[in-house]
């Protein structure tokens, strides 16, 4: 069974600055896909950016962006120039390229801009 | 632009009562997925439909059933409810064709038995 370890269950960080926020998952697939996912105070979960396992490139999306190593099984998210906006609880997820399309979350990291 | 309805938004139980969460979508998904979410954990799957007529048990079925009552509409029901039960739960649905397709997530259910 997949595991998704979110070892920060806190961080904090100054507006305008940069963050990342750790993942690390272990797995025996070579194909699968990573997600983050952001949960304001509303809790609505809003997805932030994905992942392919088989692309090498990091993917990114305006001010977030990954770095993901296969190897290592590792998946941080970056976020630049913070805002009060980006202050929200961040999961991590997993899921298999097939059959099973389980869903596989993190514990989360609460992330708190400091003005 | 509605995406995922869940209905109630707000509910308190009494231990041993029964209700049902309703959940809609109007994005042609053909999956469709409840979870829960406790403090200090992510969300854990209760129940999924991967297409219309099929349901198949996540990681934390018991005390729930669910019925895919078409293509659309995937519901999740409590027959006696528990104060374990007490938790947020979201529906969420997503294309068939390859995980790869996001997973798009209802606002929550806030749910306490007392």
């Amino acid at each position: 069974a997949q595991t998704v370890t979110q070892s920060q269950p806190e961080m904090s960080v100054q507006e305008a600055e940069t963050v990342t926020l750790s993942c690390t998952y272990d797995t025996s697939e070579s194909d699968y896909y990573l997600f983050w996912y952001k949960q304001p105070p509303s809790r609505q979960m809003i997805l932030v950016i994905r992942q392919e396992a088989y692309k090498q490139q990091n993917a990114t999306e305006n001010r977030f962006s990954v770095n993901f190593q296969k190897a290592a099984k590792s998946f941080s998210l970056k976020i630049s120039d913070s805002q009060l906006g980006d202050a929200a609880m961040y999961f991590c997820a997993y899921r298999s390229a097939g059959g099973n399309e389980k869903l596989t979350f993190g514990t989360g990291t609460r992330l708190t801009i400091i003005p | 632009n509605a995406g995922v309805t869940q209905t109630p938004k707000f509910q308190v139980l009494k231990t041993g009562q029964s209700m049902t969460l309703q959940c809609a979508q109007d994005m042609n998904h053909n999956s469709m997925y409840w979870y829960r979410q406790d403090p200090g954990m992510g969300l854990r799957l209760i129940y999924y439909s991967a297409s219309e007529g099929t349901t198949d048990k996540g990681e934390v079925p018991n005390g729930y059933n669910v019925s895919r009552l078409n293509k659309r509409e995937f519901s999740l029901r409590l027959e006696s409810a528990a104060p374990s039960q007490t938790s947020v739960y979201f529906c969420a649905s997503s294309r068939w064709g390859g995980n790869y397709n996001p997973i798009y997530f209802g606002e929550g259910s806030w749910l306490t038995v007392v």
